[in-house]
């Protein structure tokens, strides 16, 4: 079954520190696509970024970085010298390819709260 | 930039009673979805909807729940009888394409039942 493991329940750093969010999958599909989304304290989800099973570049936005390792199942996210405006909750999403009709499985979510 | 709406933002209401959640989605989507996130816990798949039928429910999604494009624009929810359990944030997606695509998210509604 298809699964995302996301460790971390809670993450607390103090701004302009690095941090990496953890995202751990599961899947039988040969193709598949990974996701995370934003979700700040109002509540909306914010889509960050797409990755599909066969691009293993890593991919760099702003102060955002992603680390995709098929051969260890992991699709990490890094935040580059962190600021309080990232304080959210972070979710890592897989689609679930094995019904054809695109639904997301979420892992539990990070939170991440960046001091001052 | 185009985005999902959803109305209302805030419901409450009284368990047993029906409530109708009302959904946006951008106009040239054409897979629309509805997910649930009760307080504190992770993002659960409700319902999957395209050209004009359920594609695919989840275990959650009973006979309590039931979902409609009345027109071309509007994507609604609609929970029967309200249970207590059913308090949750719900968000509508919708994506262009099914699967190979990005599902982007309305605001949510915050559903509480007394």
């Amino acid at each position: 079954a298809q699964k995302v493991t996301q460790a971390q329940t809670e993450i607390s750093v103090v701004e302009k520190e690095d941090v990496t969010l953890d995202c751990v999958y599961e899947t039988r599909d040969t193709t598949y696509y990974l996701f995370w989304y934003k979700q700040p304290p109002s509540g909306e989800l914010v889509f960050l970024i797409r990755r599909n099973s066969f691009d293993e570049q890593n991919e760099i936005s702003g102060r955002y970085s992603w680390n995709f390792q098929k051969s260890t199942s992991s699709f990490n996210f890094t935040i580059t010298a962190s600021q309080v405006v990232d304080s959210a909750v972070y979710f890592c999403a897989l689609t679930d390819r094995s019904s054809n009709t695109g639904k997301l499985i979420f892992g539990q979510g990070t939170t991440l709260q960046v001091k001052p | 930039e185009p985005e999902v709406t959803q109305t209302p933002s805030h419901q409450v209401t009284q368990m047993g009673q029906e409530v109708i959640l009302r959904c946006v989605p951008i106009s040239n989507h054409l897979y629309f979805y509805w997910y649930r996130q009760i307080l504190g816990q992770k993002v659960e798949f409700l319902v999957s909807f395209y050209n004009n039928e359920i594609s695919e429910k989840s275990e959650i999604f009973d006979d309590q729940f039931s979902v409609e494009r009345p027109d071309g624009s509007n994507f609604t929810l609609k929970i029967r009888s309200t249970k207590l359990e059913d308090s949750a944030m719900y968000f509508c997606a919708s994506s262009e394409l099914v699967d190979t695509d990005t599902q982007y998210f309305g605001p949510g509604t915050r559903l509480t039942v007394l």
